[in-house]
């Protein structure tokens, strides 16, 4: 079946990096885009960025650009987002989401928690 | 960017009610408008996108319509599994923008 795993939680101190990984499975990799979108404790949706898996082109939300990239690996259908400087309002669940215009396929979510 | 504009932001209702969510954008986004519903610790679940196609498995009670700036999700009756807190998003361009999320719970 289609379906997007991602890799696990993740503990950080401000000012360091994260990567999560996003794994695809049950589709054609290079067909569909995916975005990243987080949700901070209590909080709503908030969109990252986008790669498209065919091309490698990139956009991201502006109030992250410089601190947020998104590559892929088309070898083994896997999508990573690097998030760098962390910040204590960074602590987020992170998912990653087949994106078709809509997102209909979405990860199980990553937590990354930033504390010193 | 362009804003997306939920109402309310939570309600009551009781089982088997009509529930009609709002979600306004600050530009005309044609018809590039998708639903979710997020359950607690859940990933959200694709509803119904470019604003009135249900996703595959979504039961019919839950509609959309709207075009340019107003849209709505409708839920003719109320399960017991519905629920939960609904997002509206725009894909009209970059970036993707979400509502705040309207959270329904029970009366």
């Amino acid at each position: 079946q289609v379906q997007l795993v991602q890799s696990g939680a993740e503990v950080k101190k401000p000012g360091a990096s994260v990567k999560v990984s996003c794994k695809a499975s049950g589709y054609t990799f290079s067909n569909y885009g995916i975005s990243w979108v987080r949700q901070a404790p209590g909080q709503g949706l908030e969109w990252m960025g986008w790669i498209g898996a065919y091309n490698g082109n990139t956009n991201y939300a502006q109030k992250l650009q410089g601190r947020v990239t998104v590559t892929t690996d088309t070898s083994t259908s896997t999508v990573y987002m690097e998030l760098r400087s962390l910040r204590s309002d960074d602590t987020a669940v992170y998912y990653c989401a087949r994106d078709r215009g809509a997102m209909d396929v979405w990860g199980q979510g990553t937590t990354v928690t930033v504390s010193s | 960017d362009i804003q997306m504009t939920q109402s309310p932001s939570s309600l009551s209702a009781s089982v088997g009610d009509r529930v009609t969510i709002t979600c306004r954008a600050s530009q005309s986004i044609n018809t590039y408008l998708t639903w979710y519903q997020q359950k607690p610790g859940k990933a959200p679940k694709l509803l119904l996108f470019t604003a009135s196609s249900l996703q595959t498995g979504v039961p019919s009670r839950f509609s959309g319509s709207g075009s340019g700036t107003d849209f709505t999700l409708t839920i003719s009756s109320l399960q017991p599994e519905d629920f939960a807190t609904y997002y509206c998003q725009q894909s009209y361009n970059t970036p993707r923008t979400f509502g705040q999320g309207t959270r329904v719970e029970i009366k």
